[in-house]
């Protein structure tokens, strides 16, 4: 089955304890992406990857950073997290960043909540 | 500065009737409109999109009108069914440089469909 994984689905932290929040896909697709969704903002990218070693910047980056190493994987790290870091998280991806190659495939979430 | 926009947060319709959802964009670059589809507890999911050469995409009971003039577009549900309640997000896809497109999302807009 095509999917993206995502874990933890939940996680409660307390600030400045590192963390990670894996994502995974199974559809050899080249661009992945992090979103935050926050009350009336909607859903923000946080930073994507066009593909293997290849990443940048989204709309709010502070206070993340990810790496790809390989194709399937993209994780998400929190060096530090604090507070207004609490939020629900999504990983997406697509076979590519371009016309109608871009819909994204979405996971399910991942609740965060620094305390 | 928000350059996809979702002006209304939430629409009631009865079920049967049409479903208007709009969204407007500032970007003159973007050359990819999507829309998707949020569930509680769940990641969205791709729902329908349209290129920028084009003005109609139409995919069963979902049509996707797009007028570039206006920097405007609409996504038509009929019939509008109860299971058509959801949040719906407007993306717009744009070149960002150096080989990188980039996604950006509105706020969305809750769709309820009353029996």
């Amino acid at each position: 089955e095509a999917q993206v994984t995502q874990n933890p689905r939940y996680l409660i932290t307390v600030t400045g304890k590192k963390l990670t929040v894996t994502c995974s896909q199974n559809m050899n697709h080249e661009y992945m992406s992090w979103y935050r969704q926050d009350p009336g903002l909607g859903l923000r990218q946080i930073y994507y990857s066009m593909n293997v070693e290849v990443t940048d910047k989204g709309d709010v980056p502070e206070g993340y950073k990810v790496s790809r190493k390989e194709k399937r994987n993209f994780p998400l790290i929190l060096e530090s997290p604090s507070p207004n870091q609490t939020s629900l998280y999504f990983c997406a991806s697509s076979l590519s960043a371009q016309g109608a190659s871009y819909e994204q495939y979405f996971g399910p979430g991942t609740r965060l909540t620094v305390t | 500065d928000q350059q996809v926009k979702q002006n209304s947060p939430s629409l009631s319709v009865q079920e049967g009737r049409i479903s208007i959802l709009n969204c407007d964009y500032t970007n003159s670059m973007f050359d990819y409109f999507l829309w998707y589809k949020k569930y509680p507890a769940e990641g969205p999911t791709f729902l329908i999109s349209i290129s920028s050469i084009k003005d109609k995409n139409e995919d069963g009971r979902f049509t996707v009108f797009l007028n570039k003039s206006a920097k405007h577009l609409s996504l038509h549900i009929v019939p509008s069914q109860p299971g058509d309640s959801a949040v719906y997000f407007c993306a717009a896809s744009a070149y960002s440089g150096a080989g990188s497109y980039q996604l950006t999302f509105g706020k969305g807009t809750k769709l309820s469909v009353i029996p």
